[in-house]
């Protein structure tokens, strides 16, 4: 139990152009996800909580309009990278909250996208 | 604001030794879950073992355990009979209702 999706797991747009990621709970329903953004070698850093329903809250440092964050469903989250540039090419991971008692307090991770911007 | 640390960059230990990733955090909290996450090359997150403040015992799965000083805020990670296949990247997170804390990483190779 517990799975999360994440497509694509890599692509390659052009500068300028908007890519669109999107974050799937397979098997539970997700009321709360997480955006990561990963840099080689680095700890993962978040982006935003996306709460099913309501706006994103965004980590202090990222842009709201360049990372569009929408969780329509309670097994959907998407990010759409808007107007791409060269430095948003990184890894990015999405990860869904479990929904009650005890499991409240863990993530379970998707694959990861590999997001390159040339 | 909690914070974790993992002080060793990278560690090195010898197939079938034991070897021990360090990890501290700071909290005010006092219900909250701690976690180990192996990302292997693949970058996939893997959770290796998990434990609630509230619990004394320290956890163990299979070859993998944690020493959790809660007083000392401290909770490293022990890896017996290590294998090949526990090269990666190791890092450590901090739980106050569902939002994650990661420390920086530690990167374990594993020597044939």
């Amino acid at each position: 139990g517990a799975v999360v999706s994440q497509h694509p797991s890599w692509v390659i747009c052009k500068s300028g152009t908007s890519v669109k990621i999107e974050c799937r709970s397979l098997d539970f329903q997700a009321t709360t996800m997480f955006w990561y953004r990963q840099f080689p070698k680095q700890s993962l850093m978040l982006m935003a909580t996306s709460n099913e329903g309501s706006k994103a809250t965004y980590e202090q440092g990222v842009e709201k309009d360049k990372f569009l964050i929408n969780h329509a469903s309670l097994t959907l989250s998407t990010l759409t990278v808007t107007s791409a540039h060269p430095e948003d090419s990184s890894f990015y991971i999405c990860s869904a909250r479990g929904a009650s008692g005890e499991k409240i307090y863990e993530q379970y991770f998707g694959p990861g996208t590999r997001l390159t911007v040339t | 604001a909690q914070t974790v640390t993992q002080s060793q960059p990278e560690m090195s230990v010898q197939e079938a030794e034991t070897v021990t990733l360090s990890c501290t955090y700071d909290t005010s909290e006092s219900d909250y879950y701690l976690f180990w996450y192996k990302q292997p090359p693949s970058r996939q997150m893997i959770l290796v073992i998990r434990q609630e403040a509230y619990k004394q015992q320290n956890a163990t799965e299979n070859r993998f355990s944690v020493n959790f000083q809660k007083a000392a805020k401290s909770f490293s990670l022990k890896i017996s009979d290590s294998q090949l296949g526990d090269a990666a990247m190791y890092f450590c997170a901090y739980s106050g209702r569902g939002m994650l804390t990661f420390g920086g990483g530690t990167r374990l190779m594993v020597k044939p």
